[in-house]
């Protein structure tokens, strides 16, 4: 299985500051690689797919980059509404794989 | 706009089977080029994918599935087109299958055709406990 590790685990931030994520993968994902955000009790939402495209309806400050094992979400500016647990997903081999998570919360 | 909805019991027994539906609505499971798969999430085992199903509508080609090698001898994966349903059936429970399970419908977006879950049900507790 492709292992997919997130740094940090957890991060503090203020409203308006600029937030990346990391997620690695274990082997080369092309750029198959997915990110979603999810709430406390709540199902996770689809922001990024194939590394670097928005889902549609989705606010521009969330993007997404990199390619093989490197990847980053970028928050440019981050909104109340953005405290959450963010979590990348590989769809390169089966079976697709997630990482661990990475909570966003409030300084 | 497509929406998913989980049912089935909050508790299962050991040994016993894990029973769940999610129902389709707004959409139908036949859609061409769709996949609906299920996914749970533990606190001790995160976001875990355990397999997807594409049906395909057709009398003559009932689709397939794909499972996570670590669950496939105990997982089924099935769809009624006619209820606009699929299910997920897990054999031979423990309390390490305890978690949220979700449905989602797994899209293959973008130029490379990613797999990618679009859109999600609420999530159903289930807990394995005698």
């Amino acid at each position: 299985d492709i292992q997919m590790t997130q740094s940090p685990s957890s991060l503090s931030a203020s409203v308006g500051d600029r937030v990346t994520i990391t997620c690695r993968a274990s082997q080369s994902v092309s750029s198959y690689l997915n990110w979603y955000q999810q709430k406390p009790g709540k199902a996770p939402k689809l922001l990024i797919y194939a590394a670097s495209n928005l889902q549609s309806g989705l606010p521009s400050r969330f993007s997404g980059s990199g390619y093989e094992t490197d990847f980053t979400l970028t928050i440019s500016s981050l909104q109340l509404e953005d405290f959450a647990t963010y979590y990348c997903q590989q769809s390169y081999s089966i079976p697709w794989t997630f990482g661990q998570g990475t909570k966003v919360e409030i300084k | 706009q497509v929406h998913l909805q989980e049912s089935g019991p909050g508790l299962v027994k050991p040994s016993e089977t894990l029973s769940l539906t999610c129902t389709v609505s707004g959409g139908s499971i036949s859609s061409r080029g769709y996949y609906w798969g299920w996914i749970r999430q533990s606190p001790g085992n995160g976001l875990e994918w355990i397999g997807s199903l594409y049906n395909s509508g057709s009398t003559y080609y009932s689709g397939s599935t794909y499972y996570n090698p670590s669950l496939k001898s105990r997982v089924t994966i099935s769809g009624d087109p006619s209820k606009n349903q699929f299910s997920l059936k897990l054999i031979s429970v423990t309390a390490s299958d305890t978690a949220v399970y979700f449905c989602a419908r797994d899209d293959k977006m973008g130029t490379i055709l990613s797999d990618a879950f679009d859109v999600w049900g609420q999530g159903t507790m289930v807990t394995v406990s005698s």
